[in-house]
């Protein structure tokens, strides 16, 4: 069975620090993985999506993330916090049924 | 281009009221899909459509919940009655096949928020 794994429930960064969010999969193939940003009453936005290819994979708003497929991970990075980018963000992975399976969210606070 | 449009934004009944959520793809979108996010957590399949049919509909509870796609256009989620563990946001995506037909990507509606008290 896939699943998708986000061990911070919560992280809080100071604006201008560097950001990296932790996204660990389980799947029996090669993934298809993505990030997306969910802020308080909006419904969710695609950050960037990593199919093949090469693994560091860059998307909107500044926003990267890495696939490294010995450690299962697709960590989410940014160099540098803006206060507009507190929200939930959450990682999903794609089978070939068309199905997207969600971890559950990291809340990111931004202290000014 | 319009994205996903869903209504009511908001809405809050006592329980066992019935209730309806409307959603409205992007045009030309022949998926439509239903999800679930519970509070401080990240959203659940309940059903799919490829234009009116339920393709995928395992997770619906259906002994409360319904869901129709009438023409393969706008769509009905309702639930009947509501209970108080079904507060939560209801989203609706939408998705046109991509051509290598490997990957649709899903555009999601803001979601309408259901408070049962």
């Amino acid at each position: 069975a896939q699943s998708v794994t986000q061990p911070d429930i919560h992280i809080t960064v100071s604006e201008g620090a560097s950001l990296e969010l932790r996204c660990n999969y389980s799947y029996g193939a090669t993934p298809y993985l993505f990030w997306y940003v969910q802020s308080p009453g909006q419904g969710l936005q695609l950050l960037l999506k990593y199919f093949s290819g090469d693994t560091l994979v860059q998307g909107i708003k500044g926003f990267e993330a890495e696939f490294k497929r010995s450690q299962s991970s697709f960590n989410l990075r940014k160099p540098s916090v803006h206060w507009s980018d507190a929200a939930e963000y959450f990682c999903a992975l794609y089978n070939a049924g068309n199905m997207l399976t969600f971890g559950g969210g990291t809340r990111l606070m931004v202290k000014p | 281009e319009a994205g996903v449009v869903q209504s009511p934004r908001y809405k809050i009944i006592e329980k066992k009221q019935p209730v309806a959520f409307w959603c409205n793809p992007i045009s030309g979108h022949n998926t439509l899909y239903w999800y679930l996010q519970n509070l401080g957590q990240g959203p659940e399949l309940l059903i799919r459509y490829e234009n009116e049919e339920a393709v995928d509909d395992s997770q619906l509870p259906k002994d409360r919940f319904s869901a129709e796609r009438l023409k393969g256009v706008d769509s009905t989620l309702k639930i009947q009655p509501a209970e108080l563990g079904d507060s939560a946001v209801y989203l609706c995506a939408s998705s046109s096949r991509a051509a290598s037909g490997l990957y649709n990507e899903q555009f999601f509606g803001p979601g309408t928020r259901l408070t049962v008290l």
